[in-house]
């Protein structure tokens, strides 16, 4: 069936860049999505890839997508503060509920 | 307002009792969603509505577990006989199209909690 695999925590130091990796079942995917979720709050869309890219920057994100390892990652360049969140990998294969698949969330913690 | 809505945001209740969580979406959008957010589970999905064609319940963990949507806007979850296992966070989302970018939007959730 489908999954989409993330680690759960991702420790990095401020100013340094994080890397959050996914990894998905599904190679019917068309879009595949990282979500934000802050403290209390619900999530938010951060970025999607179309399934026939392989790259998708915006500002200090960028989304690498490998189709042929099913392998997703977010890198936010110079992390600060208030980048720390859940962030979660999510795909959209066309099944049911449009078909909208998510990991379990890492966590980035921010060191100062 | 502009987001979507949830009620309550937070809920106590005593094993046995029925517990009705409220979704408001935003205006317009024909889409929406429960999700489930339990400490380390990541996000269930539990069930969707899209338009007037029927509800995926798929998601549905028991019988005790139902959902409604009236008039196409607000949604009901409702669960019946709470356990334990059931204290988690209700997240509704909604979205005003299918397919393409599939971008849902989320709201705060209802914090649910089974003494």
């Amino acid at each position: 069936g489908e999954d989409v695999e993330q680690s759960l925590f991702l420790s990095v130091r401020e100013g340094d860049s994080s890397v959050i990796n996914c990894t998905y079942t599904d190679s019917s995917s068309t879009y595949l999505y990282w979500y934000k979720q802050e403290p209390g709050a619900g999530l938010q869309l951060l970025t999607y890839i179309f399934s026939n890219m392989d790259m998708k920057q915006d500002q200090r994100l960028t989304v690498l997508l490998n189709k042929k390892d099913k392998h997703l990652s977010l890198r936010i360049a110079d992390t600060q503060t208030g980048d720390s969140a859940i962030y979660f990998c999510a795909e959209n294969s066309g099944g049911g509920a449009d078909g909208l698949t998510f990991g379990k969330g890492t966590h980035l913690i921010i060191q100062p | 307002g502009a987001g979507v809505s949830q009620s309550p945001s937070n809920k106590v209740t005593e094993k046995g009792k029925d517990v009705e969580l409220r979704c408001d979406p935003i205006s317009g959008h024909t889409a929406l969603y429960w999700y489930r957010q339990s400490l380390g589970q990541g996000l269930e999905f539990l069930i969707y509505f899209q338009g007037n064609s029927a509800p995926d319940k798929s998601g549905l963990p028991s019988d005790r577990f139902s959902a409604e949507r009236t008039g196409g806007s607000v949604s009901t979850l409702t669960i019946q006989r709470t356990q334990q296992e059931d204290s988690a966070v209700y997240l509704c989302a909604s979205s005003f199209r299918t397919g393409a970018a599939g971008e849902l939007f989320f709201g705060e959730g209802s914090r649910l909690t089974v003494l």
